[in-house]
């Protein structure tokens, strides 16, 4: 059973780094997929962030491409976000989940974890 | 980009209804549309991918259908366990999601 569990800190100031890891059990991330991130503001819809395949290659939002960074670490079997510059829209739900391929949905997601940001 | 709107926004309804929630796309994106539920508190769950293909394990009541810009999902009977808010997704181009159908009890 393919599972996916989001860590990393829940309060980020304005201005600061937001970091967090997905961790990947039940498959291996080196076998191939996509895998991506989610976001979901307090009582809002969701927001694709992005993706990277295995190999590396990474799909951005457009709208929040040049803050981001998505990493994949194959030997830890973990792929990571980073979105700098936060501010208060930047609060939300946070998942992590998986794509078979580029045209297919998200199959397998984590449970989520809520980051605020605020001073 | 392309933009999905979702309709309507907000449904009530009871057990036992068939319920149907409009897609439309902005722009032409085949049969690349998913749909998902969603629970208070939880994480979405796939329920319809390429338009109108079940995922493993939803029940049958749900069905998904259309192509290029209008799709539609339908649960043919509402369950107690169905109330949630959906969302449907394209993945044409990077992938975006439709603003959500909240589905309350009547």
């Amino acid at each position: 059973q393919v599972q996916l569990q989001e860590s990393g800190p829940g309060l980020v100031k304005p201005s600061e780094t937001l970091s967090l890891t997905c961790a990947v059990s039940g498959y291996s991330i080196s076998s191939g997929y996509y895998w991506g991130w989610i976001r979901q503001p307090p009582g809002k819809g969701l927001e694709w962030i992005g993706s990277i395949y295995h190999s590396g290659s990474t799909y951005y939002n457009p709208s929040l491409k040049s803050r981001v960074t998505i990493s994949v670490d194959t030997s830890k079997n973990q792929f990571s976000l980073k979105l700098s510059s936060v501010t208060a829209a930047d609060t939300a739900v946070y998942y992590c989940a998986r794509r078979p391929t580029v045209t297919t949905p998200f199959d397998y997601w984590g449970q989520g974890t809520l980051v605020t940001v605020s001073s | 980009d392309i933009q999905l709107t979702q309709s309507p926004s907000f449904l009530s309804a009871s057990v036992g209804d068939r319920v149907t929630i409009t897609c439309r796309a902005s722009q032409g994106i085949s049969s690349y549309l998913a749909w998902y539920q969603q629970k208070p508190g939880k994480a979405p769950k796939l329920l319809i991918y390429a338009a109108s293909t079940l995922q493993s394990g939803v029940p049958s009541r749900f069905s998904g259908s259309g192509s290029g810009t209008e799709f539609t999902l339908t649960i043919s009977s509402l369950q107690p366990e169905d109330f949630a808010t959906y969302y449907c997704q394209q993945l044409n181009s990077y992938p975006s999601f439709g603003g959500g159908t909240k589905v309350e009890i009547k």
